[in-house]
């Protein structure tokens, strides 16, 4: 499977701008996909493909891809978005990893 | 909307086989151009994909397990069941089922995890 690699924790102001970035070879030629997930709670799917978000994300929540690098963007930060993130990509073989997860911290 | 739900002991001993079933509700499992799929998170880490079944029984493991990982269906039932042999502690996990779905038509493929059921914990102990 190929890596994804997360840094482990992002902290940003209430209200601020924060990027949570995916690094793996994979993902210069596949998407991310991103989830969200909370203390005690299965992960939701918040962020897939280019940049398309499910029925009822926030449109705070964004996507982006450059080269190698997968981000998930939080224009705004609320209380409530504080939360571990989750990278998900495909390998060439068909194979799909996670990233290590970042969590966020809302100060 | 459609909804998981696993199912299945919350205990197993070493060397011993876990047997999880993933009951789909609010549609079929068979509907849809979906894969089935089964992902576990140990305390306090991360995500690690299992692997997944296509309901024509087509399977893909991660190759990690692939040697003690069995996924099967049962359109019949709405169920997807996942067999892990040779258990040991570094199994114990939360463990998810999840609906995949997976775009191949456009460049590049897209895919994504959406829904997932709550997660069952299975603990490995004597």
């Amino acid at each position: 499977s190929s890596e994804l690699t997360q840094d482990p924790a992002v902290s940003v102001a209430l209200g601020q701008t924060v990027r949570i970035t995916c690094q793996g070879d994979s993902l210069r030629s596949y998407y991310a996909s991103w989830y969200q997930q909370k203390p005690g709670q299965a992960p939701v799917l918040v962020i897939y493909g280019k940049n398309n978000r499910p029925s009822g994300i926030p449109d705070r929540f964004s996507g982006s891809s450059s080269g190698n690098t997968a981000s998930l963007t939080i224009t705004g930060a609320q209380a409530e978005d504080e939360a571990d993130y989750y990278c998900n990509s495909r390998d060439s073989s068909g194979n799909r990893s996670f990233g290590g997860g970042t969590k966020l911290t809302v100060l | 909307q459609v909804q998981l739900q696993e199912s299945g002991p919350g205990l197993v001993k070493p060397s011993q086989t876990l047997s999880l079933t993933c009951t789909v509700s609010g549609g079929f499992i068979s509907s849809g151009d979906y894969y089935w799929s089964w992902i576990r998170q140990p305390a306090g880490k991360g995500l690690e994909w299992i692997g997944r079944i296509y309901t024509s029984g087509s399977t893909k493991y991660n190759p990690s397990l692939k040697s003690r990982v069995t996924i099967s269906v049962d359109t019949s039932k709405n169920q997807f069941s996942l067999k892990l042999s040779y258990v040991t502690a570094a199994d114990t996990a939360v463990y998810y089922c999840a609906r995949e779905e997976d775009i191949l038509t456009g460049y590049p493929p897209i895919n994504w995890f959406d829904p997932w059921g709550q997660g069952t914990l299975v603990t490995v102990s004597s």
